[in-house]
Order: C-alpha cells, then structure tokens, then sequence
C-alpha cells in the first residue's frame, strides 16, 4: 500500500495568514492526490482533486501543488471558518490511502 | 443536488453482522464508483472499497475482504455494506462517498457503528 505521511499533524495561525499542509507519498503518484477538509463532527468535503484543481464551489484562497510524491495544500488570508482537519488522498493505486491529517486552530 | 443519505446509528453485538445503507439522489447512480470509508474516533480515514453502480463490480482493500460486502440496488439507487462477525475494532463512523476521478466529491452523513455487549 502506498504510504501518505502528512504533515504537520497539528497547526496553529492567525487570522489572514498563509499556511501550508504537505504531504508526501511512498512512491510517484503521478498527481492522483486530493485534499479534504473535515469539521468536527461532519463527513469530509473535497476542496482540490488531481493535485491541483478546484472543487466547484471552493473558495479561491484553497490551492494544491505538487508532483511525484511531494504534494502541498496552501489556504491563504485564513478564515475562522476555515478551522477544521485536513487530509490528505492518494488514488494512483488501489487501496486509496489516505493522510494523518493536519488539525489547524486559529491562534 | 446530489444527495447522499445514509442509515441511522446502530448498537450491535459483537459477533453480529449489520447491514448499512446509502440512498443517492440528484445525479446518474449507474454512472458512478461508489466508496465506503472507516474512521474511527479521532482517527484516520480508512477506505474499505468501491462498487460501481452500473454492474455491481466491486474492489476491496485486502484489509477489509471477508469484513465487508458491498453491493447495490440499481433500482433505488442505493449503495448497500455488510459488515459480519463485528468486534469492538469495528466501532467507528462509516461514510459512503462517490468517486469523481476517484477523489471522493460527495460524501454520506456518516453513520455510527458500536459494537457492544
């Protein structure tokens, strides 16, 4: 299985700054990677699909980047709303493997 | 809309089986993979496999083959899992969630599964 370390498991930012998630996968998945955001007590939402594409109705300040096994989520001007865990997803190959996730707080 | 909606929470006991369900409205049931999920508290997600909804054809992670079947009922548009011989490793949330390029665009409520005596 392919192995999706993430990090920072935890991250702590104030309102309107810039952060980064990364993630980095046991060997190239060619860009099959999205990016979820999940709150407390509610299922996951996909925010980017293939590496770095838009989910429709996803704010504009949510972008990923990457290739082979380094991947990034940046949110920049960061919102209250934007409070929440973050996962990772590999889907190059079966099984679908996800992240640890990266709990962000505002400071 | 696209809607996902799953089954209510259960309670079961340990060495039963549960059946869980996932009704899909607003798009073309027979043109997606859907997938079931595992999280358990405070926890990683795990995917359990996908079933597309055309043909019923299906593919499990190896961790989960002889826990979970999946199947489906064209006719009502609903996603169905078996989860059998249940232990306490089992209690967790299970979500389904529709596969978009295999990302996951649409996602269940989520539906607690406890297992206990």
């Amino acid at each position: 299985d392919i192995r999706m370390t993430q990090s920072p498991a935890s991250l702590s930012a104030s309102l309107g700054e810039t952060v980064n998630i990364e993630c980095l996968a046991s060997e190239d998945i060619y860009s099959d990677l999205a990016w979820y955001q999940q709150k407390p007590g509610k299922s996951p939402q996909l925010l980017i699909y293939n590496a770095n594409s838009l989910q429709n109705g996803v704010p504009s300040r949510f972008s990923g980047s990457g290739s082979g096994t380094q991947y990034s989520l940046k949110i920049n001007s960061l919102q209250s709303e934007d409070v929440a865990t973050y996962f990772c997803q590999q889907y190059n190959n079966y099984p679908f493997t996800f992240g640890s996730g990266t709990k962000l707080e505002i400071k | 809309e696209v809607q996902l909606q799953q089954s209510g929470a259960e309670l079961v006991k340990p060495g039963a089986s549960v059946k869980l369900s996932c009704k899909t409205s607003g798009y073309t049931f027979s043109n997606y993979y859907m997938s079931w999920l595992k999280q358990m508290p405070g926890q990683n997600i795990e995917w359990i496999g996908n079933i597309y909804g055309g043909n019923g054809g299906t593919g499990y992670n190896q961790k989960f083959k002889g826990k979970a079947t999946l199947t489906v009922d064209k006719s009502s548009s609903t996603a169905y899992m078996d989860l059998s011989s249940l232990t306490s490793e089992d209690s967790a949330v299970y979500f389904c969630a529709r596969n978009y390029y295999s990302a996951l665009d649409y996602w269940g409520q989520g539906v607690m599964v406890t297992v206990s005596s």
